[in-house]
């Protein structure tokens, strides 16, 4: 089953915070996060592993709550260059090379 | 620069037709995957290649084949298109091993299926 990715789509003014959240029903060993641009190949953003810490860089950081099987990207003080939809990536197992990804979520930033 | 090519930006083909969907990635990576991206359902993984003629299905392979006869390709074959298979595919490459966590992603190709 795929992760499922909530809010499906989101729309905020630039300046404004983001929370996108991505919900396994299965363990997880890691959390992979990926933005893509309207009409772009999707790119790596960070990757979070069971029992590692908090990620981010810049204004873009993630957690993992394994307990959970849950996964949350944050977005602060958002730019126009954030929009595009998001995509959360589960690795089931150390070693495993195949992801699932979730639905995606879309987020547009205006001025 | 990294990159993965993939034959076409866009395809129009009739059913029953057979299509070959064609991926190059310049990385020498082990790894090689093909998805499909699809409104509301996000990225699904159709095929896996781990290796030169090594393969794993992915989570829809219903429909679908793959080829790998040189590490650097890696093709995507539907023996009898239909409507349903209609879609955005992308192709992804990646190092294997757990220091190599990124995925690198093709621009893509739409496939109309009349």
């Amino acid at each position: 089953q795929q992760p499922v990715q909530s809010p499906q789509a989101v729309i905020l003014r630039e300046g404004e915070d983001a929370v996108i959240n991505c919900s396994s029903s299965k363990a997880l060993y890691s959390v992979h996060w990926y933005r893509q641009k309207h009409g772009e190949a999707p790119v790596f953003l960070m990757i979070l592993l069971k029992g590692g810490e908090q990620k981010g860089h810049e204004k873009i950081s993630a957690s993992f709550n394994e307990k959970k099987q849950q996964s949350s990207l944050y977005l602060t003080a958002s730019q126009l260059s954030y929009s595009g939809t998001y995509f959360c990536g589960t690795g089931a197992n150390f070693g495993n090379e195949k992801l699932t990804f979730g639905t995606g979520t879309r987020l547009t930033i205006i001025p | 620069d990294v990159k993965v090519t993939q034959s076409s930006r866009y395809l129009v083909k009739r059913t029953g037709e057979k299509v070959f969907l064609e991926c190059v990635q310049d990385m020498d990576h082990e790894n090689m995957f093909w998805y499909r991206q699809d409104p509301g359902l996000g990225l699904r993984l159709i095929y896996f290649s781990y290796d030169v003629k090594m393969k794993e299905k992915g989570d829809i392979p219903e429909g679908y084949s793959v080829s790998r006869e040189k590490k650097e390709r890696f093709s995507l074959i539907l023996e009898s298109a239909s409507t349903n298979q209609t879609s955005m595919y992308l192709c992804a490459s990646k190092q294997p091993g757990p220091l190599y966590n990124e995925q690198f992603f093709g621009p893509g190709t739409r496939l109309t299926v009349l």
